[in-house]
């Protein structure tokens, strides 16, 4: 099956730092990507998507000079949480799409704690 | 009233038991719809993948689609305590995914 490969996993630090989140997909090109945030025994929340070489489309009232997404390629894509506040904590989950009404590919997502 | 509908839970079984996970949908547009577990602290996983009416069976997954009543099931037989997890419905109208909330599982052995 599809690998999608994020890190770190888990990442602790200090009010006002910047965090980037890295999201690879190890065996197949994604032509679209999404970004998700989940809290404790919620859903997935989309925060934004992409495609390749474009901006980031982001969902109504994520902003996106707090967390800059970059596309950078078919198998990389960022999410840059900037100057992160405690409200930011959160586990942020990327994932990639292989075309239209194909299924979604998770990668295992990154637990942020800011102090 | 919400495009996906799922039952939170949470659902407790024994170990062996014959579980049943469902979805209802509002649209009829909906033609592609996937099942993805989802343990603590991990990103959902793939379990199935579906585009028409009726079973699809992998092991000890059985996913099944009822488009004329807008329904959509997953069944785990011989349940298992590592089916332990939270099971997500998912489904694709025009390009768009649309996710349940998810419906935790918890087997006892």
């Amino acid at each position: 099956g599809a690998v999608v490969s994020q890190h770190p996993s888990w990442v602790i630090c200090k009010s006002g730092t910047s965090v980037k989140i890295e999201c690879r997909s190890l065996d197949f090109q994604a032509t679209t990507m999404f970004w998700y945030r989940q809290f404790p025994k919620q859903s997935l929340m989309l925060m934004a998507t992409s495609n390749e070489g474009s901006k980031a489309t982001y969902e109504q009232g994520v902003e996106k000079d707090k967390f800059l997404i970059n596309h950078a390629s078919l198998t990389l894509s960022t999410l840059t949480v900037t100057s992160a506040h405690p409200e930011d904590s959160s586990f942020y989950i990327c994932s990639f799409g292989q075309g239209s009404n194909q299924p979604q590919h998770f990668g295992d997502g990154t637990r942020l704690s800011i102090l | 009233q919400k495009e996906v509908e799922q039952d939170p839970g949470p659902l407790s079984v024994p170990e062996g038991a014959i579980v049943s996970l469902n979805c209802t949908y509002s649209n009829s547009a909906f033609q592609y719809f996937m099942w993805y577990r989802q343990y603590s602290r991990k990103g959902p996983e793939l379990l199935m993948y579906t585009y028409s009416s009726g079973n699809k069976e992998d092991g000890r997954f059985t996913a099944q689609v009822d488009k004329s009543s807008k329904y959509i099931s997953l069944f785990i037989r011989d349940s298992q305590p590592s089916d332990s997890a939270t099971y997500l419905c998912a489904m694709i109208r025009g390009n768009q995914f649309y996710f349940g909330t998810g419906t935790s599982l918890t087997v006892i052995p």
